[in-house]
């Protein structure tokens, strides 16, 4: 049963310091997407991909969050520097090729003291 | 861009009544119509999901209706169990790009 896998599952960390969260989408879906949530703001997306290409951004802070794929087998975010606003869950989703399904990890818990 | 709204926010119900919710959303080029399962501490999950050349979608105890003339799109969940209790979510997209999600209806289902 093949899963989208993400690390770490939590992360603490104090304001100012850099974060990188880490996603496996499930092999062979070439979309890859990051979403946000909180009790605040419900799901928000912030950056999707398809086959590696960034395809969307516009939802995330540009000053301080960045996302790639380095590879088809790994997605990163990294927020830097980290503010407390930032705590959330981060979950990345995968999607295969033609087809609309996302599937989603287990999420990054990040606190920001 | 797609603003999804979600309706109700909290719904309890009976052990073996239905359960309606209810989404509305504002793009009239948005096609795919997911609904994920949350929950406490988990994953989203797709549970069903619906696309804009059908009407009306049935898995079992779930089912999606459409109406895309209306823009709004609704989960019928029958006969529920206690493990049916979780937030479930509504999502609109075209063609998987910038899905956008309600709110949230936090389902429980009394014993």
């Amino acid at each position: 049963d093949a899963r989208v896998t993400q690390t770490p599952r939590h992360k603490v960390t104090e304001m100012g310091q850099e974060v990188t969260m880490r996603c496996q989408p499930i092999l062979g879906h070439n979309t890859v997407f990051w979403y946000r949530q909180t009790m605040m703001q419900g799901l928000e997306l912030l950056a999707y991909f398809r086959n590696r290409a960034p395809l969307d951004d516009s939802g995330m802070p540009k000053d301080r969050f960045s996302a790639e794929m380095p590879d088809a087998t790994l997605a990163t975010l990294k927020i830097q520097p980290s503010e407390p606003r930032d705590s959330a869950v981060y979950f990345c989703a995968s999607g295969p090729n033609r087809a609309y399904e996302q599937y989603f990890g287990p999420g990054t818990r990040l606190t920001v003291t | 861009g797609e603003n999804v709204e979600q309706h109700p926010s909290t719904l309890s119900v009976q052990e073996g009544d239905s359960a309606v919710i209810k989404c509305t959303y504002s793009d009239s080029a948005s096609n795919y119509f997911p609904w994920y399962k949350q929950e406490l501490g988990k994953r989203p999950q797709l549970i069903i999901d619906i696309r804009s050349n059908v009407g009306e979608k049935k898995d079992q105890r779930i089912a999606v209706t459409l109406n895309k003339t209306a823009k709004h799109f609704s989960l019928h969940i029958t006969e529920t169990q206690p493990e049916d209790s979780a937030v479930y979510f509504c999502a609109a997209a075209y063609n998987n790009n910038d899905m956008r999600f309600g709110a949230g209806t936090r389902l429980t289902v009394k014993p």
